[in-house]
């Protein structure tokens, strides 16, 4: 079964710093991946995708992810965090074909930005 | 182009109440998803419907039920509600073929 682990509940950077939030997935395939961005009391916004092709992926805000197939990991990086980037980021997949319209989220990293 | 919608935003129940949810794609979507968010179990999938019909349904009891219209409109409604159905309700819709969902903002339900 398709998994989603994201290992840090919440994570505290310095405005300026560099960010990573580790995904580590569980799939007998090539999954799709996705990041989302969710602030509170708000939906989840879609920050990149990974279907095939370049491993490195660029999404909106400045963020990036690379997939690792040996690894089983799609981690998020920001070289340089804005206040306004404090929120909470889900990783997800996404099975070919056989989930329809279904994807299987991690619990969420909750991202603190000081100033 | 507009995106996902979902009314209403808010809504405050009693237990044994029944509520429905409404939730529009966006324009040309056919495909809409449900999911249900909590504090406790995080992100679970609800069910997906594609062209009026149910394609695929999570592990939740026959209290929780949906439809789709022909115009790709969806509705969730779940019945006899328990305080533990207090959560946020997402919908989110994708093209044929896409498996990119995009989300609407959420109704936020509470179970009194």
């Amino acid at each position: 079964a398709q998994s989603v682990t994201q290992p840090d509940i919440h994570i505290t950077v310095s405005e300026g710093a560099s960010l990573e939030l580790r995904c580590n997935y569980s799939y007998g395939a090539t999954p799709y991946l996705f990041w989302y961005v969710q602030s509170p009391g708000q939906g989840l916004q879609l920050l990149l995708k990974y279907f095939s092709g370049d491993t490195l992926v660029q999404g909106i805000k400045g963020f990036e992810a690379e997939f690792k197939r040996s690894q089983s990991s799609f981690n998020l990086r920001k070289p340089s965090v804005h206040w306004s980037d404090a929120a909470e980021y889900f990783c997800a997949v996404g099975a070919r074909g056989s989930t329809l319209g279904r994807l299987y989220f991690g619990r969420g990293t909750q991202l603190t930005v000081w100033p | 182009k507009a995106g996902v919608t979902q009314t209403p935003r808010y809504l405050i129940k009693t237990r044994g109440q029944q509520v429905t949810l409404s939730c529009s794609p966006i324009s040309g979507h056919r495909s809409v998803s449900w999911y249900q968010q909590t504090p406790g179990q995080g992100l679970q999938f609800l069910f997906e419907y594609f062209s009026e019909t149910q394609r695929n349904k999570g592990n939740f009891p026959g209290r929780f039920s949906g439809r789709q219209f022909s115009n790709s409109r969806s509705e969730m409604n779940v019945s006899t509600l328990e305080l533990g159905d207090s959560a946020l309700y997402l919908c989110a819709s994708s093209l044929q073929g896409d498996e990119t969902q995009y989300f609407g903002p959420g109704t936020r339900l509470l179970v009194l």
